[in-house]
C-alpha cells in the first residue's frame, strides 16, 4: 500500500470549512483514497473515498489532484462534533486476501467555537 | 439498532486468564474484521474472516483464536492474557472481502493486571 503523510494536529473555527491534507506521493494507478475518522472513545468511521474524480457525500467532500499525489477531505461546516482524529488510507479495493485497513497517525482535528 | 455491537465494553482481568470479546453484526455482511488499537492509538488488523472462514491472520499469536459461528457473529477469544494484550479492540464488518468501506464497533477496552 501506498504510504500517506498527515499533519500531526490542526485546528479550525467552528462553522468553517475544515480542510484536512493528505500526500500520497507513491499511490499506484488502482489504489483509491480513503477516509476515516475517530472519534475519542468510538470506533472509527468511514467518511469517503475516491479513485481520480472528486466525491462528495452528506459528510464530506473528498478532492484529489490530477496527477493523484495529493487529496484534500473537506468538511463544509466544521461542528464539534467532527472534533476527532482523521485518517487518510491510500488502498487497493480488490483484495482476494482480504481487506486489511492500515491505519497511519492521522490528523487531530480540533474544532473551537 | 446498532450495526456492529460488541460485549463488553470494557474487560479488567488479571495475568493468565482466559477471556472473550464477542461482536455481532446486523448488516448482512459477508466480511468481519478485529483490530488492536494500542495504548500510542495506532489501529491493526488482527484477523478478517469471510463467510465464516478465515482470510487474514496477521501474524497475532496463537493465544487468539477468533471463532465465526456465523455470519453475524465473530467472537474473540484469548488465553493466557498477558500485560501487552492490554488495548482496545475494535470488531468491524464490510459487505466483502474487496470492500473498503468499513463499519467498526463500539471498542472493547481490556485491561490485564
Amino acid at each position: 500500500d501506498a504510504k500517506t503523510t498527515q499533519p500531526t494536529s490542526m485546528d479550525c473555527a467552528e462553522g468553517r470549512a475544515a480542510n484536512l491534507p493528505c500526500n500520497h506521493s507513491t499511490i499506484s494507478g488502482n489504489e483509491y483514497v480513503y477516509w476515516y475518522r475517530q472519534i475519542h472513545s468510538q470506533g472509527p468511521q468511514y467518511i469517503i473515498h475516491g479513485l481520480k474524480n472528486n466525491e462528495t457525500n452528506e459528510m464530506a467532500s473528498l478532492i484529489i489532484t490530477e496527477d493523484r499525489k495529493s487529496s484534500t477531505l473537506i468538511l463544509p461546516h466544521a461542528t464539534l462534533r467532527d472534533t476527532a482524529v482523521y485518517y487518510c488510507i491510500v488502498r487497493v479495493p480488490l483484495n482476494n486476501a482480504g481487506n486489511m485497513l492500515t491505519f497511519g497517525g492521522g490528523t487531530r482535528l480540533m474544532v473551537k467555537p | 439498532d446498532t450495526a456492529v455491537s460488541q460485549t463488553p465494553k470494557y474487560l479488567v482481568t488479571q495475568m493468565g486468564n482466559d477471556k472473550s470479546i464477542k461482536c455481532e453484526q446486523n448488516l448482512g455482511h459477508d466480511t468481519m474484521y478485529w483490530y488492536k488499537q494500542d495504548s500510542k492509538k495506532f489501529l491493526k488488523i488482527m484477523f478478517s474472516y469471510n463467510n465464516k472462514e478465515l482470510i487474514i491472520n496477521e501474524t497475532v499469536p496463537n493465544r487468539f483464536s477468533p471463532k465465526s459461528p456465523d455470519k453475524a457473529h465473530l467472537n474473540l477469544h484469548i488465553n493466557s492474557l498477558e500485560l501487552g494484550d492490554s488495548a482496545v479492540y475494535f470488531c468491524a464488518t464490510s459487505s466483502g472481502p474487496g470492500r473498503n468501506e468499513q463499519f467498526f464497533g463500539p471498542g472493547t477496552r481490556l485491561t490485564v493486571l
